[in-house]
């Protein structure tokens, strides 16, 4: 089973900051199999990123995936009020399908 | 708008079987992967399995002798079954439809707690 890693636990950001946030892979997830999820208080986790560097649709440009092997970032631009969530990724390359334990992004 | 909703009973008793569904509105049931993924409380999401419209399944190890998914194309919906449960399987469960491998529609998710 491949064991995603995501860093930091917490960040602790101001809005119009840049957000990098890490997720580390226990062994290389070939074809950047490899999403982002974004998920608010009590809400249900919305993709962001897949391919590893592919938006979703609807996603704004701020929102940047990249990495292969098994480093990857997903990187938030500037930060708006409603990106203060939890952030969640994935791998899909092997079975099971593992999810990292989140970084919460928090208004500093 | 593809649209997904869970339902079931919320409380479930030690060693029965839960059991949920997923109606799904908005768009086809045929030709795509439905997935179970579920998130107890304060930890990180649990991939359940998956099931395709023809029937196919594919289950987490973790869970495959307790769990069974299945889909009904005839109602747009698509269940969940996990026998023997505990409290360790209290959760929010949530259903989702799989694209190329990643999770594109959610339900809202609904809370499953394990008590007697």
């Amino acid at each position: 089973e491949v064991v995603l890693t995501q860093s930091p636990g917490t960040l602790s950001l101001s809005p119009g900051e840049r957000a990098t946030l890490s997720c580390r892979a226990s062994q290389s997830i070939s074809s950047r199999f490899l999403a982002w999820y974004q998920q608010n208080p009590g809400q249900a986790p919305r993709l962001l990123i897949y391919g590893a560097s592919s938006r979703a649709t609807g996603i704004p440009d701020r929102f940047s995936g990249s990495g292969s092997g098994t480093d990857f970032t997903l990187t938030i631009s500037r930060l708006e009020p409603e990106d203060f969530a939890v952030y969640y990724c994935q791998q899909y390359d092997s079975s099971p399908r593992t999810f990292g334990q989140g970084t919460k992004v928090e208004i500093k | 708008q593809v649209q997904l909703q869970e339902s079931g009973p919320g409380l479930v008793k030690p060693s029965e079987t839960l059991s949920l569904t997923c109606t799904v509105s908005g768009g086809p049931i045929s030709g795509y992967y439905w997935s179970w993924i579920r998130q107890p409380p304060g930890k990180r999401l649990e991939w359940i399995g998956y099931v395709h419209y023809s029937g196919s399944t594919n289950y987490n190890p973790s869970l495959q002798s307790r769990v069974t998914i299945s889909v009904d194309t005839s109602k747009n919906q698509f269940s969940l079954r996990l026998t023997s449960v505990t409290a360790a399987d209290t959760a929010v469960y949530y259903c989702a439809r799989r694209r190329y491998g990643v999770l594109d529609y959610w339900g809202q998710g609904t809370l499953v707690t394990v008590s007697s």
